[in-house]
């Protein structure tokens, strides 16, 4: 089946330093990749994709680039503040047909000043 | 802007009743989802509608839980008996969808707390 695994939160980061949140995906086709942001209080936003293998998917500073040959979607970011501190979904889809999203479980982010 | 509205925000409830969650869609979306999220499990899909016709469930208790869509403005949540277990942010989203492209947007989700 499909299935998105993150690396375990919290991560917690000074104001101004680099971000990587791991993500790897197993697919059953050929995947388009998400990265949802979800604020305190507040539902799921989407915050970058990328479609094909090489894309670069980036938003707001974000990055992350879908790499076939290693099954990663790792979101980066050079600087972060400190109203990034939410919880990070990475996701996938199947591109053939309809299908639904696949969510990782989370990671929170904690940004101190 | 344009966004999806649940109702309540947070319903505090004791074991045996009934819950009934609901969602306005983003007018001209086509697409409902209802997830459920949790610390343990993350996100889980629950069910989804397109063009109001469900079209997976597979996610959901049948015992005891039941979505539907009255209308294309209008999508349900329903809980009966709800069990502490069920204590839960459920979430519903709406989306335009065709075969190439799917941007989901989230409500603001209903806090579940069953005693």
């Amino acid at each position: 089946g499909n299935s998105v695994t993150q690396m375990e939160g919290p991560v917690t980061l000074s104001e101004e330093a680099f971000l990587t949140i791991n993500c790897t995906y197993t697919a059953t086709g050929y995947p388009s990749l998400f990265w949802y942001v979800q604020y305190p209080g507040e539902g799921l936003q989407l915050l970058l994709k990328a479609t094909k293998a090489d894309d670069k998917g980036s938003n707001k500073g974000f990055e992350a680039t879908y790499r076939k040959e290693t099954t990663s979607f790792h979101l980066e970011k050079g600087s972060v503040q400190v109203s990034d501190s939410a919880v990070y979904f990475c996701a996938l889809r199947l591109n053939s047909g309809y299908s639904t999203l696949t969510f990782g479980k989370g990671t929170m982010l904690l940004v101190s000043p | 802007d344009a966004r999806v509205t649940q109702t309540p925000r947070h319903k505090v409830t004791e074991m045996g009743q009934e819950v009934t969650m609901r969602c306005q869609p983003i007018l001209g979306h086509n697409t409902v989802f209802w997830y459920r999220q949790t610390m343990m499990q993350g996100l889980e899909l629950l069910a989804y509608f397109r063009n109001r016709a469900p079209l997976d469930d597979s996610g959901m208790p049948k015992d005891r839980f039941s979505a539907e869509m009255p209308d294309a403005t209008l999508a349900t949540l329903k809980i009966q008996p709800s069990e502490p277990r069920d204590s839960a942010v459920y979430f519903c989203a709406s989306a335009l969808s065709d075969r190439s492209n799917e941007k989901l947007f989230f409500g603001s989700g209903t806090q579940l707390s069953v005693l």
